[in-house]
């Protein structure tokens, strides 16, 4: 079974620049999420998506982060203009459907896009 | 606001010995997550726990849960090199499947 797949896997942008970032999630798997990860913490949510819907998006900085889920498959995750802070690693995951579930299901993450700010 | 603490947050230990992570949450959750993450690599989910006194292995690794002290412990019985790397809990917070990850245990096992 093919997991959750990302790209680009690096990416060094100059502060000021816009990035996007783009996640295929696992067939069949209505919810997506996108979370941060500075190195050394663990990650943060930014966006959670159910099917195209937006659940929680709560800790997105919405002045300069943007995502989309359209058609409620793939997703892109955009920062821009991008700030030194902003360099971490942008994981994208996914599972069937957790809304009312009591069957724990697993949470699927990609590999990341590594993302520096010069 | 749930927070979730995990400790230690660096061990390191000798092959052949025993040890536990703890994870400890805030308030009441219903779903309780341990995930594996290599250096440069995502994260590998380990187990997932969903009810009071739930206990589940796998190889090495113990996992259990008590939700009513709002903590979870990852017990490694006789740690090889293998199991070298950084282990995150994380907490389901309400109902729609948000994940608050601890700040992660950097296990490092030495021959």
């Amino acid at each position: 079974e093919a997991g959750v797949a990302q790209s680009p896997r690096y990416k060094i942008i100059e502060k000021r620049q816009s990035v996007a970032f783009w996640c295929n999630p696992i067939s069949g798997h209505a919810t997506l999420y996108w979370y941060q990860q500075i190195l050394g913490q663990g990650p943060k949510l930014l966006i959670q998506f159910q099917n195209n819907g937006v659940v929680d998006d709560s800790q997105l900085p919405k002045d300069r982060f943007s995502a989309e889920r359209l058609k409620g498959v793939d997703s892109t995750l955009k920062i821009q203009p991008a700030k030194l802070e902003d360099s971490a690693v942008y994981l994208c995951a996914s599972s069937l459907d957790l809304r009312g579930q009591r069957s724990g299901n697993t949470i699927y993450f990609g590999e990341g896009s590594w993302l520096t700010v010069v | 606001e749930l927070k979730v603490e995990q400790n230690p947050l660096f061990l390191s230990m000798q092959e052949g010995k025993n040890y536990t992570i703890y994870c400890n949450y805030s308030t009441t959750s219903d779903r309780l997550y341990w995930y594996r993450q290599d250096p440069g690599k995502s994260l590998e989910s380990l187990f997932v726990l969903l009810s009071n006194g739930a206990v589940k292995q796998e190889g090495r690794l113990m996992a259990s849960l008590d939700t009513k002290a709002r903590l979870s412990t990852l017990h490694i019985t006789a740690a090889v090199h293998d199991l070298s790397a950084t282990y995150f809990c994380a907490v389901r917070s309400g109902n729609t499947g948000k994940l608050i990850f601890g700040q992660g245990t950097t296990l490092q096992v030495k021959p």
